[in-house]
């Protein structure tokens, strides 16, 4: 079984629509939840980081950690076509290695 | 501008034929990472490093070398590719409890 397991989609919306993307973990060890961005032929860029339970909101973007669940989603409001992306969750334990371990992505499709 | 620089961006190699992907950082980064990217397995740590002269294996180090002679620079040597190593590999860098910057990628093919 993966430490990190996420759906590849790919997922594809309507403009404007709320999108919910969505990672499951096995270790409850894990204390530093983050999403990643990466566009076609790019690499990954930062989009959210957790820290431990609750919610996060930046703008159009909330990301969300269920850590009794094992399980964190990140919703997308009001999705354009430039959030068309492969989203990458991204979790590590604390101390000094911080060693990240990655979700394999979720392709999304914003159509116009 | 703070980046992640990484050469060359395509390859198409032979086995068996030595090659180094370069990577370079401008951002004083203690910490330096390689990934590879395939499709279906995410991204996987090859080597990372903690700081000058500290390199260590991450969960894929099989046919990979890196060394970190300087702060900046953090190559990746693979001493005789073979097809199994055809993937997407990007580096990364970031402050020991910061967030990760990564390169924009290397696509390499080994025939």
């Amino acid at each position: 079984q993966k430490e990190v397991e996420q759906d590849p989609g790919p997922l594809s919306v309507p403009e404007g629509a709320i999108v919910s993307l969505n990672c499951t973990y096995s270790n409850s060890a894990f204390q530093y939840f983050m999403w990643y961005r990466q566009y076609s032929r790019k690499g990954p860029e930062l989009l959210m980081y957790t820290y431990s339970s609750g919610n996060k909101e930046d703008g159009r973007f909330t990301a969300q950690v269920d850590k009794s669940s094992k399980y964190i989603s990140l919703f997308i409001r009001d999705s354009q076509p430039s959030d068309s992306a492969t989203y990458l969750c991204a979790m590590r334990y604390g101390g000094a290695t911080n060693k990240l371990i990655f979700g394999t992505g979720t392709l999304l499709a914003v159509q116009p | 501008e703070a980046q992640v620089t990484q050469n060359p961006r395509y390859l198409i190699t032979v086995t068996g034929k030595k090659l180094t992907v370069t990577c370079s950082q401008n951002m004083n980064h203690e910490y330096m990472s390689w990934y590879r990217q395939d499709p279906g397995l995410g991204l996987r740590q090859i080597y990372y490093s903690m700081n000058v002269e500290v390199t260590d294996k991450g969960d894929v180090p099989e046919g990979y070398k890196v060394s970190r002679k300087e702060k900046r620079n953090f190559p990746l040597i693979l001493e005789s590719p073979s097809p199994n190593q055809t993937s997407l590999y990007f580096c990364a860098s970031r402050e020991n409890t910061g967030e990760l910057f990564f390169g924009e990628g290397s696509r390499l093919t080994v025939l």
